[in-house]
């Protein structure tokens, strides 16, 4: 079946400007996840979608991040007035659950530049 | 707070001979482990995970990893590297309080011919 997708695979922005970057999950999942992985960073979580529940969101690193699931599928991480320092390749997962045992999916990630 | 330490940054080794990758951890209570593995231009892929049980764990394509409470780690294992085996590799850990996993730095595997 299909995986997780995201879109765009690569956006280069200004700074300043707001970004919206999306997420479609495997069908049925859900737990949705967003990292970000960043150079000389490793990955980091962001912010984490389980079913109805409230997100958890103690990995946003300002109030310039937020992100939303609708109807319990797609997701999109909004990030308002870029800096540089948010150049980085943020990545979706899904995992079936939420289940702490489960194995988490992740999409090929999106490329963000902030010039 | 829960975290992962991959020592080395880079492990460089012949195709034919045997691959290990380290992962320590600390973490309050029982542990949820997790190797994943990044190749280039792609995205991570789930290679095994230690839950509990039989402390040897066998995953994709061949790889292994070792769970050690005394030790405190989980090192990824494959007894013949392949050239394709070279990608980056992260371990995790599954937080208690959640369901986030906490990454290590990673770890760049080069199998040369």
């Amino acid at each position: 079946g299909a995986g997780v997708s995201q879109s765009p695979s690569n956006k280069v922005t200004e700074k300043g400007k707001d970004v919206e970057l999306r997420c479609d999950p495997i069908s049925g999942h859900t737990a949705l996840y967003w990292y970000r992985q960043s150079l000389g960073q490793g990955l980091e979580f962001l912010i984490y979608f389980q079913g109805n529940s409230a997100p958890d969101k103690s990995g946003l690193p300002s109030d310039r991040f937020s992100a939303e699931r609708t109807g319990g599928s797609v997701s999109t991480l909004t990030i308002q007035r870029t800096q540089q320092e948010d150049s980085a390749v943020y990545l979706c997962a899904s995992s079936f659950k939420g289940d702490r045992v489960g194995e988490q999916y992740f999409g090929p990630g999106t490329r963000l530049t902030v010039t | 707070a829960q975290s992962v330490a991959q020592p080395e940054d880079q492990v460089n080794v012949a195709e034919g001979n045997p691959l290990t990758v380290k992962c320590t951890y600390s973490v309050s209570g029982n542990p949820y482990l997790f190797w994943y593995v990044q190749y280039p231009n792609r995205g991570l892929q789930f290679l095994l995970k230690y839950i509990t049980g039989d402390n040897l764990v066998k995953g994709s394509y061949g790889f292994e990893a070792e769970f050690n409470k005394s030790q405190t780690s989980f090192h990824l294992k494959k007894p013949s590297a392949l050239v394709s085996d070279s990608a980056l590799y992260f371990c995790a850990v599954n937080e208690a309080a959640g369901n986030k996993l906490t990454f290590g730095g990673g770890t760049r595997v080069l199998v040369k011919p």
